[in-house]
């Protein structure tokens, strides 16, 4: 079974601070995509990444496919609260659309 | 507006009992998901299905059955319920254009006594 592991599991910042949210594992995705979960709702996608190397910007939120593909990270810069949610990471393997979800990172934002 | 509905928010059920969740999309999409949630475990897949009455299994499909007799609706049967699939059930649906996107149902909070 493929896993991927993210960290950290939580992260408490104050507003303004920059972070980065991690999601690693040791088989090779084709596709990998990070959503955001906000209480009481299903996840929503941010971005999806296909290309080793990729870099992908969503305003303050800097996405990076590992060159091996079997990584990623999630940069957020000058965080504010409403980035406060669950953000998971997910990947699928080559001619699959079964998406494997990380372990999630719990994201609170302090005004 | 693209949804996806699921029957029911919050559930409680007794151990032993035959659970029905259900889930519906109005995307036309050809593929639907179930996962449950679980804190430090992110989401797992219980049973994908591509097309009507096709189902596969996911990583955890022990103790659950799914049917799907229409391309929008997708249901999770609990045959006999037990106290360790307490949880939250997610639904979602995708389209079959890849690398494609979930589109996530609020939930289904189940518990089980």
């Amino acid at each position: 079974t493929q896993l991927l592991e993210q960290s950290p599991q939580f992260l408490s910042i104050q507003e303004g601070e920059n972070l980065t949210v991690y999601c690693n594992s040791s088989s090779v995705f084709s596709s990998l995509q990070w959503y955001r979960q906000e209480p009481g709702e299903g996840p929503v996608l941010l971005v999806t990444v296909v290309t080793g190397g990729e870099v992908k910007k969503l305003k303050r939120l800097t996405f990076q496919f590992g060159d091996a593909r079997k990584d990623s990270s999630l940069h957020i810069t000058a965080a504010q609260p409403g980035d406060t949610g669950l953000y998971l990471c997910a990947g699928a393997g080559s001619g699959t659309y079964k998406y494997i979800f990380g372990t999630g990172t719990r994201l609170k934002v302090l005004a | 507006d693209v949804k996806v509905t699921q029957s029911s928010r919050y559930l409680v059920k007794r151990t032993g009992e035959k659970v029905f969740l259900e889930c519906v999309q109005d995307m036309d999409h050809e593929n639907m998901f179930w996962y449950r949630q679980d804190p430090g475990l992110g989401l797992r897949l219980i049973y994908f299905s591509y097309d009507v009455k096709m189902k596969e299994k996911g990583d955890i499909p022990e103790g659950y059955s799914v049917s799907r007799e229409k391309k929008e609706r997708f249901s999770l049967i609990l045959e006999s319920a037990s106290t360790n699939q307490t949880s939250m059930y997610l639904c979602a649906s995708s389209s079959f254009r890849w690398p494609g996107e979930l589109f996530f149902g609020e939930g289904s909070r189940l518990t089980v006594l």
